[in-house]
This record gives structure tokens, C-alpha cells and sequence, in this order.
């Protein structure tokens, strides 16, 4: 039973272009957490997903960011018009209830913007 | 303010001894808390969950305390060993929304 997994682990984008991150979440899991971390902070809240449905997105920030679940296929995280400021650590988690006993984190993205 | 607060200064301990990693927490009311590792580079770990009714939990090495009144956890690792080096994350839980709500986590460094 594969874990949670996320692509790219490590991606470089120059100011302005799009950056695309994708989770595949564990076997039999349908709810999808995405994370940011920034270095020596602690993981921050983005957004909440279950099948094609956003359920929570209030630590998303308004503008540029935008993320979906769909029926088939892996979550994605969209950035755009990347800035410096948007260069992190992007984590993936999934769980079989939303009532999270337990999140199972993918081994993150990686990343830089230039 | 809401706060969650874990010491921020790495925490040395000789190998056979036990570790004590502190959560604080200020203006939240947890359901539950969770502690996670995390090693350089990887996805945090979940380790244990306890809720707000029990006292104490524990899991081979590890244990994990829950004051309600203190507003704090304390997480244990007896017998530590170098490869239990990593950060050490806490995470609490409010009833209202289930959004997990993280700690900046303690670095612990086991010594040989």
C-alpha cells in the first residue's frame, strides 16, 4: 500500500510562471490536506479537500493560489504568477475521515522561486 | 492571541536517558493533541494522539502527558537513542472545524 505521494519533490521556478504541485493520497483516503512550511516554522493550514469538493480553503491565500481534487486523478496545488515570497516547502496529507485520528504526509515539494 | 508554543532551542540528551519535549498552548480549547517526527528533508510522522478526558498515553518509548488546567503536553521518549534525533512536532485539534493547528516543533539531538 503506497503512501502519500507528491511530484515534483523539488521544482525551480523563475518570477511570474506557474508552478503545478500534485498528491496522489494514500489507498482508500478521500479527504486531502495541503500544507506550507517555511524553514524553522511550523506547518501552516492551507486548504482541505474531499472529492471534488473544496471543503476548507481559509488558510489559502485570496489571490494566485487555487487547488482541486478532482474525481479521477491526483490533487493540485496551483501557484501563480510565482514570487519570491511563495518559495517553501509544500506538504501533502491525507486521512479517511475528516475527524483527522491521524494524517499521513506525503515527502513534500520543495519550492524555489528565482 | 492564540499561541502554540514549543521550545524553539534544540534539546541535547546523552542516549540512555529520557527526553521531555514541552507544548504550550494559549486561547484554544483542543478536542485532542497529536505529535508528529519529522526528519530533514520528509513528510512529518504521526507518533500518538491523546485526547482532552485522558491523562496519559503511551506507545513503546514514548509517552505522551495532557494537562488541560496547565494548557500543556509534554512528550516522552525514554531509553533515548541517536536515531531517535529528529524535530518533534505538535499539533492540537478543536471540535469546531477538526483543522489540525501546528507547533514550530523542537529539534532533539540524541548524543552517543
Amino acid at each position: 500500500n503506497a503512501g502519500v505521494m507528491q511530484n515534483p519533490r523539488h521544482l525551480v521556478r523563475r518570477r511570474g510562471q506557474e508552478a503545478r504541485l500534485r498528491c496522489s493520497p494514500m489507498k482508500g483516503h478521500s479527504h486531502v490536506y495541503w500544507y506550507r512550511q517555511l524553514p524553522e516554522e511550523g506547518l501552516k493550514f492551507m486548504v482541505y479537500l474531499q472529492k471534488e469538493n473544496i471543503i476548507d480553503e481559509s488558510g489559502m491565500p485570496k489571490e494566485r493560489f487555487s487547488a482541486e481534487f478532482p474525481k479521477e486523478g491526483p490533487s493540485i496545488l496551483r501557484i501563480q504568477q510565482v514570487v519570491r515570497g511563495d518559495s517553501a516547502a509544500y506538504f501533502c496529507a491525507s486521512s479517511q475521515a475528516r475527524e483527522a485520528s491521524e494524517q499521513y504526509f506525503g515527502p513534500g515539494t520543495r519550492l524555489t522561486v528565482t | 492571541s492564540q499561541k502554540i508554543e514549543q521550545n524553539s532551542e534544540a534539546l541535547n540528551i546523552q542516549e540512555g536517558k529520557t527526553a521531555t519535549l514541552t507544548c504550550n498552548y494559549t486561547n484554544y480549547s483542543p478536542a485532542y493533541l497529536q505529535w508528529y517526527r519529522q526528519d530533514p528533508g520528509r513528510g512529518p510522522v504521526f507518533l500518538l494522539l491523546i485526547r482532552e478526558n485522558e491523562k496519559e498515553k503511551r506507545k513503546e518509548r514514548l509517552k505522551v502527558t495532557f494537562d488541560t488546567t496547565l494548557k500543556q503536553s509534554l512528550f516522552h521518549i525514554t531509553a533515548s537513542q541517536p536515531a531517535d534525533s529528529a524535530t518533534y512536532l505538535c499539533a492540537l485539534v478543536e471540535d469546531s472545524n477538526y483543522q489540525l493547528i501546528w507547533g514550530a516543533g523542537t529539534k532533539l539531538i540524541i548524543k552517543p
